[in-house]
């Protein structure tokens, strides 16, 4: 059965320190991988896909990594407007364009 | 360029009844795809449109159905409603089918059943 699993569950950093999420998947055939931020109550803010292992995409003080096993998403130097939760996606197959989620990391900036 | 929009933005209902909540995709996109999500989780796939046809389904019953129109519009229906359909609910358009196309979600309706 396809499954991603995202860790840590939560993650608090202060101001200015580097960290990394991560998103492990095991499916069938993957054609793409989407990262979001998604605020409370609110919908997901796509962030990146990535296609194929070994592809990179950055985005301000975002860049995401994608091996044949999983995916990172590193944030560097972070900022207070940075906290949110993120969410790791999936699309696998050739039957259905479903997105197939992780639980998310919740991340918490402190000044 | 507009956005995927839903409405309304909060709903509050009793066990039994029935709701219909509304999407419009983005500009330019013929996909829609709703999607419920549970306090602390992930978003979970109910079922997408495609030209107005539905287009692959999760495990969901049969009381949720849904439809789209020419416009690439779409409607998502709940009848009988539970206790636990209780969740946000988001819409999500992208350009088509097929592809990895990038599924861009709106602001979402949260439902509550009492």
């Amino acid at each position: 059965e396809d499954q991603v699993t995202q860790s840590p569950e939560a993650l608090r950093l202060q101001e200015g320190e580097s960290s990394s999420l991560n998103c492990s998947y095991t499916v069938s055939g993957l054609r793409g991988l989407f990262w979001y931020r998604q605020d409370p109550g609110k919908g997901p803010e796509f962030l990146f896909t990535l296609y194929s292992a070994g592809e990179e995409k950055e985005k301000e003080r975002l860049k995401a990594t994608l091996t044949k096993k999983e995916s990172f998403l590193h944030i560097t130097a972070p900022k207070p407007e940075d906290s949110a939760t993120y969410l790791c996606a999936v699309q696998a197959g050739v039957r259905t364009d479903k997105l197939i989620f992780g639980t998310g990391t919740r991340l918490q900036v402190f000044p | 360029e507009t956005g995927v929009t839903q409405s309304p933005t909060h709903l509050i209902k009793t066990r039994g009844q029935q709701v219909t909540l509304r999407c419009s995709s983005q500009s330019g996109h013929n996909t829609v795809s709703w999607y419920q999500q549970a306090l602390g989780q992930g978003p979970q796939f109910i079922f997408q449109y495609y030209r107005e046809e539905e287009n692959g389904r999760g495990n969901f019953p049969p009381r949720f159905s849904g439809l789209q129109f020419p416009n690439y519009s779409s409607e998502l229906n709940v009848n009988a409603l539970e206790l636990d359909d209780s969740a946000l609910y988001l819409c999500a358009s992208s350009l088509d089918v097929g592809g990895a196309f990038s599924q861009y979600f709106g602001p979402g309706t949260r439902l509550t059943v009492l």
